[in-house]
């Protein structure tokens, strides 16, 4: 089965200052990576994944990940952050072996950006 | 666009007691499911679905029913609710089982259980 690990409970940096929140994966083949966010009280919300080609992805609202087959991650970048992107983030796979392959989610990263 | 569409946004139950959460999806998707979200654990899959008529279990599915009788409505029924499934409860849809298909959620039931 598919697996998702998020090493950070909570990142903290400052507006301005440049963004990474990692994840790390575990798949028996090729991997479906997503990145969403969600914010208080809210849903999840799609802001990019990777399928195939290109190792850097952009999404929504700036953010980017970049896919590295050999270390198994799938960071999620952004070069500038806004206090507005405080939130809760969650790395998720697609999981091709069980569950009609359905989503494996990370537990998720704390980003507090401080004004 | 609505997209995925929850109901009730919170409830209060008494232990015991028996509840139907409602989704809805306008997007045509095949492929449905139920998340519950708790601290540190992410989401956890509930049951899910394939396509009308059909529906599996997931990784945490005791105390849980589910129903698919059109492509648009997937139901969670609650059976006799306990303090433990107090949670935040997520309808998610998605067009096929295909890998690289992006699964939509709805903006989340929250539960509680006294």
């Amino acid at each position: 089965a598919q697996s998702v690990a998020q090493p950070e409970d909570q990142v903290n940096v400052a507006e301005g200052n440049p963004l990474t929140v990692k994840c790390t994966y575990s798949v028996s083949g090729n991997p479906y990576l997503f990145w969403y966010v969600q914010y208080p009280n809210r849903g999840l919300q799609f802001l990019l994944k990777y399928i195939t080609g290109d190792n850097l992805v952009k999404g929504s609202y700036g953010f980017e990940a970049e896919f590295n087959k050999s270390q198994t991650s799938f960071h999620l970048k952004k070069p500038s952050a806004l206090v507005s992107d405080s939130a809760l983030y969650f790395c998720a796979v697609r999981d091709l072996d069980n569950y009609g392959q359905n989503f494996v989610f990370g537990p998720g990263t704390r980003l507090s950006v401080l004004p | 666009n609505a997209g995925v569409t929850q109901t009730p946004k919170f409830q209060v139950l008494k232990t015991g007691q028996s509840m139907t959460l409602q989704c809805a999806q306008d997007m045509n998707h095949e492929y449905m499911s139920w998340y519950r979200q708790d601290p540190g654990m992410g989401l956890r899959l509930i049951h899910y679905s394939v396509g009308a008529g059909i529906t599996d279990q997931g990784e945490v599915p005791n105390g849980y029913n589910v129903s698919r009788s059109t492509t648009e409505d997937f139901p969670l029924r609650l059976l006799s609710a306990a303090p433990s499934q107090t949670s935040v409860y997520f309808c998610a849809s998605s067009y096929s089982r295909t890998g690289g298909n992006t699964i939509y959620f709805g903006e989340g039931s929250w539960l509680t259980v006294v």
